[in-house]
């Protein structure tokens, strides 16, 4: 079974702090996505990365950085964390090639921005 | 502009009967869709899947129909059962983008009650 982990299930930061958020796959998998759920906005893709050191951005980056300094591993940064960017971040990750490849979620992590 | 459209926020249903979930999508290039289901405190779980070459793909109980003229697809689930109680996502993507990838584009969700 594909396992997708993130560091933390609940996160509580002040205004202003660096956030890492990190994502780790048992895969293998070249792919791996970082998306954000908001009620009554679903999910929007952040940023992902298709090769180890290669990011691309998603429809909502502003804010954002990303980190894939080895396959297995994609993390999300927060240079300066700000209340609107308190939501559930999910992690997926998926095998390369066509895009129909399913995508893998793991059980995201809650951010809580005060 | 929103390109996945799920204009259903809730849908309560009777255990036993059918749970049809609707998605409508405006972007003509997406030519694969696919369903995910969500638990609260959990991440989204890949359900079924169709590609625009079909019009119906079936898995179990689970059955997704594709409209391509009207942008249209549905989610059958028959019987419901209070376990399918959760919140469903239609996704949509380019399958031409082999090589690299892209994210899918989500709908906001669709919040499903099987009621006993």
């Amino acid at each position: 079974d594909v396992k997708v982990t993130q560091s933390s299930r609940y996160l509580v930061k002040r205004t202003g702090e660096k956030v890492f958020l990190e994502c780790v796959q048992d895969m293998d998998h070249e792919n791996m996505f970082w998306y954000r759920q908001d009620p009554g906005l679903g999910l929007r893709l952040i940023y992902f990365s298709y090769d180890v050191k290669m990011k691309e951005k998603g429809d909502i980056p502003e804010g954002y950085s990303v980190s894939r300094e080895k396959k297995e591993r994609f993390s999300l940064i927060l240079e300066s964390a700000s209340t609107n960017q308190t939501s559930m971040y999910l992690c997926a990750s998926s095998q390369v090639g066509l895009s129909t490849d399913t995508q893998y979620f793991g059980p995201g992590t809650r951010l809580t921005v005060l | 502009d929103q390109q996945v459209k799920q204009n259903s926020p809730s849908l309560s249903v009777q255990e036993g009967r059918i749970s049809i979930l609707n998605c409508d999508y405006t972007n003509s290039m997406f030519d694969y869709f696919l369903w995910y289901k969500k638990y609260p405190a959990e991440g989204p779980t890949f359900l079924i899947s169709i590609s625009s070459i079909k019009d119906k793909n079936e898995d179990g109980r689970f059955t997704v129909f594709l409209n391509k003229s009207a942008k249209h697809l549905s989610l059958h689930i028959v019987p419901s059962q209070p376990g399918d109680s959760a919140v469903y996502f239609c996704a949509a993507t380019l399958s031409y983008s082999g090589g690299g990838a892209d994210g899918l584009t989500f709908g906001k969700g669709t919040h499903l009650i099987i009621q006993p």
